[in-house]
């Protein structure tokens, strides 16, 4: 079955430092892979995707991904934190087992960045 | 305008009521799911509806009845909830289909206390 895993239960960054949060998966085939953030009482946004070629993924609001094969991850990336990046982050992977398309989700990560 | 729209956005019943969750999607897409998320719990994936079939019922109780009457619109139907089924419900639509890379869409969820 399809699976990711987010390690940390929560990051804690300073503004303007870099920050990255961590995914790993286990599937069967080509990964598709995705990041989510989740705003207090929002629903999910999408951020980006890694489908195939390019290990780096670049998404919304200045956010990156690095697609590792080797070391089956997905890491969340960003060169400067803000404060309003402060949210719960979720990887997932696609799963189409039985003919038909779903995410599998990790558990998140919440993000905090200090001023 | 939110391509995928949820109503109620809060919702509190008492353990005998019964009470609808609806969503609309406004992406032509022709898949729709619901999610559970509760407080400290991974996502769950309840139900899936794939060309307004259902495709996945996954162990949900019988408490829970969807309902998808078109591409557009998708239902949950509440009955005899228990306390521990507070939570927030997402409603997500997605393409399904031969080379569609399965992103899901997502709306601002319906927070639901039972009492």
């Amino acid at each position: 079955a399809q699976s990711v895993a987010q390690p940390e239960d929560q990051v804690n960054v300073a503004e303007g430092n870099p920050l990255t949060v961590k995914c790993t998966y286990s599937v069967s085939g080509n990964p598709y892979l995705f990041w989510y953030v989740q705003y207090p009482n929002r629903g999910l946004q999408f951020l980006l995707k890694y489908i195939t070629g390019d290990n780096l993924v670049k998404g919304s609001y200045g956010f990156e991904a690095e697609f590792n094969k080797s070391q089956t991850s997905f890491h969340l990336k960003k060169p400067s934190a803000l404060v309003s990046d402060s949210a719960l982050y979720f990887c997932a992977v696609r799963d189409v087992t039985g003919g038909y398309n779903k995410l599998i989700f990790g558990a998140g990560t919440r993000l905090a960045v200090h001023p | 305008e939110t391509g995928v729209t949820q109503t109620p956005r809060h919702l509190v019943m008492g353990m005998t009521n019964k009470k609808s969750l609806k969503c609309e999607q406004h992406l032509g897409h022709n898949a729709m799911y619901w999610y559970k998320q509760s407080a400290k719990k991974p996502l769950e994936l309840m139900f899936v509806y794939s060309l307004e079939e259902r495709v996945e019922n996954n162990s949900v109780p019988s408490r829970f009845s969807p309902e998808c009457p078109n591409s557009s619109h998708l239902f949950l139907h509440l009955h005899t909830l228990q306390p521990e089924d507070s939570a927030l419900y997402l409603c997500a639509s997605s393409q399904a289909g031969q080379g569609r890379t399965g992103e899901l869409f997502f709306g601002e969820g319906s927070r639901l206390t039972v009492l």
